[in-house]
């Protein structure tokens, strides 16, 4: 079964930092781009960032460019989003998604996604 | 950035009746190879998204063919033929052509 499974949420101080990861199975993880997509609460969907199936390239939203970094282990399949210089406006929920394919930067639809993991940004 | 509205935000619909979400963008998603850079989520109450629409008229793998995408340029339509129950939520689009990617503010369907 095809499945990402993301972890490292949780309450972090303003200024503060956190990591996040995306566990992927049932797929040739190296194969395909992955993004962060977040959701603050009650709100819609926020793109944050992309990465080729390579790790060579990347792209962030505006609101977290110098602040976050993706990256991936491919030996792990695993995904990265280490997110520095926290604030409240980053509090939401974070999905990590499967790009259908490699065509990093364009898009052609994020087929899998995650249950999403809860970063809360409080004092 | 291209920004991304849709129409209505909020949609009632009777099971078996059509279903129409508008999608506007800033900019043209078309990119010179032809294909517009337009997708389609749905987010159901309490669920992650799903992808149901690429390339603004690929359907996504297990998407029942009620599900339609069409439009070009700047202009794009979710057409569903006949709503059911199980597609309430929230529908987004997104267009994947630039970075950053946006997407709409989202139309919520719920059931009459």
């Amino acid at each position: 079964e095809v499945q990402l499974l993301e972890s490292g949420g949780g309450v972090v101080q303003p200024g503060g930092s956190l990591r996040v990861s995306c566990a992927a199975s049932g797929f040739s993880f190296r194969n395909y781009d992955m993004k962060w997509v977040r959701q603050a609460p009650g709100k819609g969907l926020e793109w944050v960032s992309g990465i080729s199936d390579n790790g060579a390239m990347t792209n962030y939203a505006d609101s977290v460019k110098g602040r976050f970094t993706i990256s991936r282990d491919n030996s792990k399949s695993t995904l990265y989003l280490q997110m520095n210089s926290l604030s409240a406006d980053d509090t939401a929920v974070y999905y990590c998604a499967k790009g259908r394919g490699s065509s990093f930067p364009l898009g052609v639809g994020m087929d899998v996604w995650g249950q999403g993991t809860t970063v809360t940004v409080s004092s | 950035d291209i920004v991304m509205t849709q129409s209505p935000l909020s949609l009632p619909v009777t099971p078996g009746e059509p279903a129409s979400i508008s999608c506007r963008s800033s900019q043209s998603l078309l990119n010179t190879n032809g294909y517009n850079y337009l997708d389609w989520y749905l987010q159901k109450p309490g669920q992650s998204p799903r992808l149901l629409i690429f390339l603004n008229s690929i359907r996504a793998s297990g998407v029942p063919d009620r599900f339609s995408g069409s439009g070009s340029g700047t202009d794009f339509t979710l057409n569903i033929s006949k709503v059911e129950a199980g597609d309430v939520g929230v529908y987004y689009c997104m267009q994947a052509l630039q970075t950053p990617r946006t997407f709409g503010p989202g139309t919520k369907v719920d059931i009459k």
